[in-house]
């Protein structure tokens, strides 16, 4: 079946950096954009950006520019978030999520979630 | 672009209806057929329920259902039950390639 299947947690200090993965399977990851989403603790969704698979250009939202990558290996189908210059407020669950594809604008399929953790 | 406004709260018994509002701009909500819906259950990922503004992805109940007003859309939840409860958002195409999600609304089924 379709899923997203992302790395597990991960613990930084301040200034480090961090490479979240998202490995695709049940479908071709070049045939969809994958998004990225942020959510702080007890917050709600924040849409960081997208790239398009085909290309890898990416786009981002506004307050995701400078230490934000995002990347692909299509060798092993999956996408990657990094970023660099750690923050405390950069903790946070991470997710990526597939373009439904449809030209709609919307995400049909999730993946479970990266936790950030930044701290000293 | 600026998150779209949710209330942070609604609620409903069991069997009732409610309704949950989602306000954007002339640049995204009311430019644009495409806001959908996700629900999110604590510890979860979300789930789209409605896109492209009324419509259900298979599987999603019938109860669920969407609309669009201006630049207000909504989600109405019909014959609440005890599993609905959870937080939902709204998301809208804000054009340049753009999304941008509500702040939340946490239902309460009483």
């Amino acid at each position: 079946q379709v899923q997203l299947v992302q790395s597990g947690s991960e613990l930084k200090k301040p200034g480090a950096s961090v490479k979240v993965s998202c490995k695709a399977s049940g479908y071709t990851l070049t045939r969809y954009a994958m998004n990225w989403v942020r959510q702080a603790p007890g917050q709600g969704l924040e849409w960081m950006g997208w790239i398009n698979t085909k290309t890898g250009n990416p786009t981002f939202a506004q307050g995701f520019t400078g230490r934000f990558v995002f990347s692909l290996d299509t060798s092993v189908s999956t996408a990657f978030l990094q970023i660099f210059s750690l923050k405390a407020e950069d903790t946070a669950v991470y997710y990526c999520a597939r373009d439904s594809g449809s030209g709609g604008y919307y995400t049909d399929v999730w993946g479970k979630g990266t936790t950030v953790t930044v701290s000293s | 672009q600026s998150a779209l406004t949710q209330p942070p709260s609604a609620s409903g018994s069991p069997g009732q209806s409610v309704t949950i509002s989602c306000t954007g701009t002339s640049s995204d909500v009311g430019d644009y057929n495409y806001v959908s819906w996700y629900q999110q259950h604590p510890g979860k990922a979300p789930k789209l329920m409605i896109y492209e503004v009324t419509k259900r992805p298979s599987g999603v109940p019938a109860r669920f259902s969407g609309s669009k007003s201006g630049n207000t859309a909504s989600l109405t939840v019909s014959g609440l039950q005890a599993e609905d409860e959870a937080d939902y958002y709204c998301s809208s195409y804000a054009g340049s390639n753009k999304l941008v999600f509500g702040g939340g609304t946490k239902l309460t089924v009483l």
